[in-house]
């Protein structure tokens, strides 16, 4: 399996623009977890779905962010609009629950830049 | 007070020495996380633990439920180890959302001298 992938890598944009990123977990597993990482707040998470249903997203910064999984095999994070205090590496990661399992598999993240 | 608290939060140590970090935590677990993660790079799992110890390699967890902490060895450490181990928590499942919700300490922080 290629792991969980996210695009893009680095993302640099101006403050007011809209933000996508992306990400396809791991085929077969039931969670997918959207992390944010600042040097001054380290990992946070910001929102995660059980079967594309979204559990928790108390973590959501505010209503510019919003997190959508209409797939199995995709799910999206988008900032509308963007603001330079959201630059942060944002980390994908998925895991199947169950007896014995639940380790956390992650992307190698989308790094965002706003200017 | 952190929910998970580690130490050192940072760590020098020359090639070859053993290596110890510290979790500690207050809060009742379901599991508990240890990952690396390197200068500018992705993060990557190395234990998942609910009880007991695990070894992978050259890195060895273990955890204590009763006294809520644990530890990751690092035996003949290489400059390759060099990278930010973060402690992570998972809450009891109790049917409800907090499930899915880990708890992060603040990281440590080693550099690993040839």
């Amino acid at each position: 399996d290629a792991g969980v992938i996210q695009s893009p890598r680095h993302e640099v944009t101006e403050m007011g623009q809209e933000v996508t990123l992306r990400c396809k977990p791991i085929s077969g597993h039931d969670y997918l977890f959207w992390y944010r990482q600042t040097m001054m707040r380290g990992l946070e998470l910001l929102i995660y779905f059980n079967n594309n249903v979204p559990i928790d997203d108390s973590g959501m910064p505010e209503d510019r962010f919003s997190a959508k999984m209409p797939n199995a095999s995709f799910s999206t994070l988008k900032i509308q609009p963007s603001e330079p205090r959201d630059s942060a590496v944002y980390f994908c990661a998925s895991s199947l629950r169950g007896p014995g399992t639940g380790e956390l598999f992650f992307g190698e993240g989308s790094r965002l830049t706003v200017l | 007070k952190n929910e998970v608290e580690q130490s050192p939060q940072n760590l020098t140590a020359q090639e070859g020495e053993f290596i110890t970090i510290n979790c500690s935590y207050s809060v009742g677990i379901s599991a508990l996380h240890w990952l690396q993660q390197h200068p500018g790079g992705g993060i990557v799992s190395l234990f998942m633990l609910s009880s007991g110890k695990k070894k992978h390699g050259r890195l060895i967890a273990t955890i204590n439920i009763q006294e809520k902490h644990s530890s990751l060895h690092i035996t003949a450490s290489h400059p390759r180890d060099s990278a930010v181990y973060i402690c992570a928590v998972r809450p009891p499942f109790a049917g409800g959302t907090s499930y899915g919700k880990l708890t992060f300490g603040q990281g440590t922080i080693l550099t690993v001298h040839p």
